[in-house]
């Protein structure tokens, strides 16, 4: 069974600042998403990250995968207000009926002024 | 405009009722899912399709059932037997599902039981 996990499930933090959330997993993948979701809203789709050692960056947003660690960071850069969501990361798991993904419990950001 | 649409926003149910949320995509999408996501916590998945007539439980599938009649629709009914049906569903799709790629996510129909 594939568990992922993410860390911290809660963060507050000051803007400006930087910080890490982590996401881990348990069996071998080579596909990791990450999503947003503003409350009550539906989920936005940020990276997706293919290939080990792959980085994406938007805006103040850079995330990065280490499949032989079994471990993806988004960092955040100098954040701002509009940053405040839950990003969920998610790892695919291809299973003989198909692909699926299996999401971890997501990171609560709040970005305090 | 191309997208996922899911109706209604929000649903009531009794005591022992049968509901159904619907969820249609024009993206001409051949695979679809649907999850769940309780207060606080990440989605969890309850049925999945890769192409018309055919689908595969979730991790929690007890309770739910789907159809997939049409490629662009994939209605899930939420039965008398899932004791505690009040949450955020969330229906998804994707080019395919055997090279998984990236999932775009309805609107979502919130659940909630009288």
């Amino acid at each position: 069974e594939l568990k992922v996990e993410q860390n911290p499930l809660f963060l507050s933090m000051q803007e400006g600042k930087n910080y890490t959330i982590y996401c881990n997993y348990s069996t071998t993948s080579d596909r990791l998403y990450w999503y947003r979701q503003d409350p009550g809203k539906s989920l936005e789709s940020l990276f997706v990250l293919l290939s080990n050692g792959a980085v994406k960056q938007e805006g103040r947003l850079m995330a990065s995968l280490d499949t032989k660690a079994r471990l993806s960071t988004l960092h955040i850069t100098a954040a701002v207000h509009d940053l405040s969501a839950t990003y969920f990361c998610a790892v695919v798991l291809t299973e003989t009926s198909g692909s699926r993904l299996t999401f971890g419990e997501g990171t609560q950001l709040t970005v305090n002024p | 405009d191309g997208g996922i649409t899911q109706s209604p926003k929000y649903l009531f149910r009794k005591e022992g009722q049968n509901v159904t949320l619907s969820c249609e995509q024009n993206l001409n999408h051949d695979a679809m899912y649907w999850y769940r996501q309780d207060p606080g916590q990440g989605l969890r998945l309850i049925y999945y399709s890769q192409i018309v007539n055919d689908f595969q439980k979730g991790d929690i599938a007890e309770g739910y059932s789907v159809s997939r009649e049409k490629k662009e629709s994939f209605p899930l009914t939420v039965t008398s037997a899932q004791k505690n049906p009040t949450a955020f569903y969330l229906c998804a799709s994707s080019i395919g599902a055997r090279i998984q790629e990236t999932q775009y996510f309805g609107p979502g129909t919130r659940l909630l039981v009288l």
